[in-house]
């Protein structure tokens, strides 16, 4: 498989439920990216890991866990959520880190979750 | 990052160029215009990206104006495939890409 694979591609949980979803990229970069989109709103970036450590967390509440157990592979632990977090929730990856403007990023399908 | 503004929507005819333009007016030396589209409900994709040189690929073309404060990215021979939203962003060195609202076009049967 090539390129940055997404799973689940849909998930409906409740709100008391727990749920993660899982990452992978298969292009040998080195960081990592967690975005969410809204309906009709910008892709807002939620966190950022470079070589395996955090470096962004962009105010995103702690119902919102992530994971980066190995450059190859990010988490994204769900609990506690809200029917405002649905959402389409993507994965990104990129060669060099988030400071590199020559740096483009390689996007995932995205994970559509909606919270009931 | 330096702030792009785009046309909400533009509609093309499937088999011409599509001309989609961004406004960066506040662009400087050391940032870099990139394009990203994104089909309805899949991840953005990579298109093209350049500095100050028009540049070319398989996709698309951009071209920079000589005072790098406005862009225009070509889809020489448009096709219903192409409809998406396309995103204009400039980003230097230390910045995060963000993205706006971008353009979406609607390509015409």
């Amino acid at each position: 498989e090539t390129g940055v694979t997404q799973t689940p591609r849909h998930l409906v949980m409740g709100m008391t439920n727990k749920k993660s979803l899982k990452c992978e990229q298969h292009l040998g970069h080195n960081a990592m990216y967690w975005y969410k989109q809204s309906a009709k709103k910008p892709l807002e970036l939620m966190f950022v890991y470079s070589l395996e450590e955090r470096v962004e967390n962009n105010s995103v509440p702690s119902r919102f866990s992530p994971e980066c157990p190995n450059s190859s592979h990010l988490f994204l632990h769900l609990h506690t959520l809200q029917p405002e977090d649905s959402a389409l929730y993507l994965c990104a990856s990129s060669q060099g880190t988030l400071y590199d403007p020559l740096d483009e990023q390689y996007f995932g399908p995205g994970t559509r979750l909606t919270v009931t | 990052d330096a702030k792009t503004t785009q046309p909400t929507s533009m509609d093309c005819a499937e088999g011409r160029a599509a001309n989609l333009p961004c406004n960066h007016s506040t662009i400087s030396g050391n940032e870099y215009v990139y394009w990203y589209r994104q089909i309805h409900s899949q991840g953005p994709q990579y298109i093209i990206h350049g500095l100050k040189n028009n540049e070319t690929n398989e996709m698309a073309s951009l071209i920079i104006t000589e005072d790098r404060k406005s862009s225009t990215l070509i889809l020489p021979h448009a096709t219903l495939r192409d409809t998406a939203v396309y995103y204009c962003i400039v980003r230097g060195g230390y910045q995060k890409v963000t993205f706006g609202t971008g353009t979406k076009l609607q390509v015409i049967p």
